[in-house]
């Protein structure tokens, strides 16, 4: 099945400090998402991306749909303690996987204040 | 209510046991999602529904699992004969549109067999 590759597994960072992690897959994706999960909590939708070469910022994050389909990358500039969580890509593809999300397997961020 | 709803929100369960988790979408959504998430994993697609429509159920691990939504609301995800590799979070999400539609998840609940 698809797979997504999510890099870094874990970052530990300064509050201040800006942020980049990324997602590729062997296979395209017409759909991209970027979440974050609290602990116990389920994952929170940060950005949506629709189209190849999109670019779309949600304050102080930014995400990319890659050129290609096969990759996206989120920034979070300027962080702040509360941006400690999980983030996840997720992808959909319709003409082959129907409607479903595939995730990657996360980036645990930690800031230090 | 708002968002979407599950209950419960942890159940322990006896190996062997059959379980029942419950999902109530966002009202007016037609299209809901159940993912499994294991520890330190991002979630896995189990099964979709359009209304009161199964149209994939391809992410089921074994015929254990089981899933309804006999009135296009709220949905029930059944594990029959519980086994320790069941152990996992069972997020539920729905949408409005199964295409494009922005998947709201809930808070999910997690399942420890015992």
């Amino acid at each position: 099945g698809q797979q997504l590759n999510q890099s870094p597994q874990s970052m530990f960072i300064q509050e201040g400090e800006d942020v980049s992690m990324n997602c590729t897959s062997s296979s395209i994706f017409n759909t991209w998402l970027w979440y974050k999960q609290d602990p116990g909590e389920g994952p929170v939708l940060l950005i949506a991306l629709y189209k190849a070469g999109e670019l779309t910022s949600n304050g102080r994050l930014t995400a990319q749909f890659g050129i290609t389909r096969k990759d996206s990358f989120l920034n979070i500039s300027a962080s702040i303690p509360s941006d400690v969580g999980i983030y996840f890509c997720a992808g959909q593809a319709v003409e082959t996987s129907g409607s479903r999300l595939t995730f990657g397997e996360g980036t645990q961020l930690t800031v230090n204040p | 209510g708002a968002g979407v709803s599950q209950s419960p929100r942890y159940k322990v369960a006896k190996r062997g046991q059959d379980v029942a988790l419950r999902c109530d979408p966002i009202s007016g959504h037609v299209s809901l999602f159940w993912y499994q998430q294991a520890l330190g994993q991002g979630p896995e697609f189990l099964t979709y529904f359009q209304n009161e429509a199964q149209l994939d159920k391809s992410g089921l691990p074994s015929d254990r699992f089981f899933a309804e939504r006999p009135e296009g609301s709220v949905s029930t995800l059944k594990i029959q004969r519980t086994q320790q590799e069941d152990s996992a979070v069972y997020l539920c999400a729905s949408s409005l549109a199964a295409v494009r539609g922005t998947q709201y998840f809930g808070p999910g609940t997690r399942l420890l067999v015992l």
